[in-house]
């Protein structure tokens, strides 16, 4: 059963670079009927896409974000990655790292599984 | 892009159905089959629900039911349990290749 699991600190101060981890376990990240995600939820507020990654290096981003994010896979480790530069505190949020089904070559439907998703605070 | 537009907040009482709307444009909902439906419960990670605009996952209570009109898709919960309420959120395919959610709806069981 595939499960993800997202790892990274809790805490980043204004101006730095929130860096995230999301361990894939059960399947591979090589599996051709999936994209990778990260998915952002700022506290009592609504779901936020930020990229999706497959395993060969296509990368997609959210056109808000895309000027401060990264998002990269490493298939040998089985995992993939979040980068946002230049944090302030409107990015603090749980960040959510999820499955996303490829129906076909640049073409992507829902989110599943996610992962239980990890709090991160920007705050000096 | 802009967010999908969601009622903020459904009501209804055990035993009825509620629908939850979720608009979009030509570039997203109205030009794909490729709508999904989360549901939400507090301090839990999202639950998919639908997805392909009317498909349920094994193991998803067939109470739960997806459709599309245009620009619209719908999520309809038929037969309200108290264990419902929760947020939901929609999302969709663009045809930027990215995909955008709804703000989110809070459904209250009276």
């Amino acid at each position: 059963q595939l499960q993800l699991q997202e790892s990274g600190p809790g805490l980043v101060k204004p101006s730095e670079t929130l860096s995230l981890t999301c361990s894939v376990s059960g399947d591979s990240t090589t599996n051709a009927s999936y994209y990778w995600a990260w998915i952002r939820q700022p506290p009592g507020k609504g779901l936020e896409w930020i990229a999706s990654i497959y395993y060969r290096g296509t990368t997609y981003y959210n056109p808000s974000l895309k000027s401060r994010v990264t998002i990269s896979v490493d298939t040998s480790k089985n995992q993939f990655a979040l980068r946002v530069t230049s944090v302030t505190a409107s990015d603090t949020a749980v960040y959510y790292c999820a499955g996303h089904s490829r129906k076909a070559p640049a073409v992507t439907s829902w989110f599943d599984p996610w992962g239980q998703g990890t709090l991160v605070t920007v705050s000096s | 892009q802009s967010a999908l537009t969601q009622p903020a907040s459904v009501s209804g009482s055990p035993g009825q159905s509620i629908i939850i709307s979720c608009t979009g444009s030509t570039s997203d909902i109205g030009g794909y089959n490729y709508v999904s439906w989360y549901q939400q419960q507090p301090g839990k990670p999202p639950k998919l629900i639908i997805f392909d605009v009317n498909n349920r996952p094994s193991g998803v209570s067939n109470r739960f039911s997806g459709a599309k009109s245009g620009n619209t898709a719908s999520l309809t919960i038929s037969g309200l349990q108290t264990e419902d309420e929760a947020d939901y959120y929609c999302s969709s395919f663009t045809s930027y290749s990215t995909s955008v959610f709804g703000g989110g709806t809070k459904l209250t069981v009276l």
